[in-house]
């Protein structure tokens, strides 16, 4: 059973322009969603998280929004670069078991030059 | 980089086989996590390890088990490898302080033929 689910797979966004990747889960019981970014050949890095006390968490050019009530939440990438090309990952866990983290399935992103 | 290591980087077995990874995690983390990535897929969790034992697991059969070291060293053991076991393990570690965070290696690619 698929718990979150993220769209797009891919995406393809000029340089400078923003990159919106979706996500949705079912457990309501979730209450801590980090964001990952994979290079090819690489293990997913941790990007930014953020917990269901707050609507959005920004940390420079990455924001979380977060709704609570349609159990979705969003990643945006402001001036996306050339170097943000990778796919990036949602996930969600309970924060008491919070390293047991349930993934999406991956957004291939591209950022044209 | 995270301080997260994984050996070997790349390995082929053949089916029926029995393979073990391993993972070093990273200085003042003592919760090790295994996950399995399949090919264009988000990372399926394995098993978490804390304090030598382990602590959740995924829906994954028992020919999957694991190790925890002293140390916080882990090992991921498959046995009667089977062609779908091929894909990237990954291992995530996490700190003492009880931070949700949780750091990847680079992962190991595992062939099954």
């Amino acid at each position: 059973q698929q718990q979150v689910k993220q769209s797009p797979q891919s995406l393809i966004v000029q340089k400078g322009g923003i990159s919106i990747i979706n996500c949705a889960y079912e457990n309501t019981a979730f209450d801590y969603f980090p964001w990952y970014q994979q290079f090819p050949g690489k293990g997913p890095a941790l990007l930014i998280a953020i917990r269901p006390d707050v609507s959005e968490k920004k940390e420079g050019r990455f924001t979380i929004s977060f709704n609570k009530s349609a159990k979705q939440f969003s990643l945006h990438i402001m001036d996306s670069q050339p170097g943000d090309s990778a796919t990036y990952f949602c996930a969600a866990s309970k924060l008491s078991s919070a390293r047991q983290l349930t993934f999406g399935s991956g957004t291939q992103l591209t950022v044209l030059p | 980089e995270t301080g997260v290591t994984q050996s070997p980087t790349h390995l082929i077995k053949t089916r029926g086989q029995q393979v073990t990874l391993r993972c070093s995690s990273q200085s003042g983390h003592n919760t090790v996590s295994w996950y399995q990535q399949a090919l264009g897929q988000g990372p399926q969790f394995i098993f978490q390890y804390y304090r030598e034992e382990e602590n959740g697991r995924g829906n994954f059969p028992p020919r999957f088990s694991g190790l925890q070291f002293p140390n916080y060293s882990s090992e991921l053991n498959v046995n009667a490898l089977e062609l779908d076991d091929s894909a990237l393990y990954l291992c995530a570690s996490s700190p003492i302080t009880g931070s949700p965070e949780a750091f990847f290696g680079q992962g190991t690619r595992l062939t099954v033929v």
